[in-house]
């Protein structure tokens, strides 16, 4: 399976600043997810980043608060930008695998972010 | 509604007990269930995959069932680990747009000595 590396693993931020998270990923994948874990809840879905054109969001998350980039098929980045306390969660990126019978989903290990 | 239920929410045994997570679902049309482990502050890490004609399978300790007719799925831990202590999360997705999975809450599990 898919190996990634994600980027800072926490951070303690102020509020109104913007943070930027990083998926390195080890072999070259068409989507990449990027997900928000809100304390003691369930993965949500932020928007779908796919190479070469602009990042696909879901209802309640906009690109001007989650600005999204992928360079390229094995890298890219979310912003979570002018933070308030609310946005303290932690932040996951996903691969889809492709490999075995169903396809598989591949998380990184995940940035937990503190707005202070 | 396109919905994943577990139970129990959380749930603490003795190290060495077995112990079983269920996983009910609304989701149509339904593609796979996965269960996942997330460890504290880590990100969810696959145990197993089931399609709609698997009725289980292992990983080691984990055995996961799927009956499709009603819709539930269970996760079974055999002798249970202290290093079993962790989120269990269960997640489906649906045929017709595949990558948007549909996560459960999760069961969280505590393993005691």
């Amino acid at each position: 399976s898919a190996v990634i590396s994600q980027k800072p693993s926490r951070d303690i931020c102020q509020r109104g600043t913007s943070l930027t998270i990083q998926c390195q990923v080890d072999s070259q994948v068409t989507m990449m997810f990027w997900y928000r874990q809100q304390p003691g809840q369930s993965l949500t879905l932020i928007a779908t980043a796919n190479q070469g054109s602009e990042a696909t969001y879901e209802s309640g998350f906009v690109i001007d608060k989650f600005p999204i980039s992928r360079p390229n098929l094995t890298f890219s980045t979310l912003t979570v930008s002018n933070m308030s306390p609310e946005d303290s969660s932690i932040y996951l990126c996903s691969v889809e695998d492709g490999t075995g019978g169903a396809s598989g989903y591949t998380f990184g290990s995940g940035t937990r972010l503190t707005v202070v | 509604k396109n919905q994943v239920e577990q139970s129990p929410q959380s749930l603490i045994i003795l190290e060495g007990k077995n112990c079983t997570l269920q996983c009910n679902y609304t989701v149509s049309p339904f593609s796979n269930l996965r269960w996942y482990k997330q460890d504290t502050g880590r990100g969810p890490v696959s145990l197993t995959i089931m399609t709609f004609s698997e009725n289980t399978k292992s990983n080691g300790r984990y055995t996961a069932t799927l009956d499709a007719d009603t819709k539930q799925s269970s996760l079974h831990i055999t002798a249970s680990q202290l290093s079993d202590s962790a989120s269990y999360i269960c997640v489906v997705s649906r045929m017709d747009s595949s990558y948007k999975l549909i996560f459960g809450s999760g069961t969280r599990l505590l393993v005691r000595p």
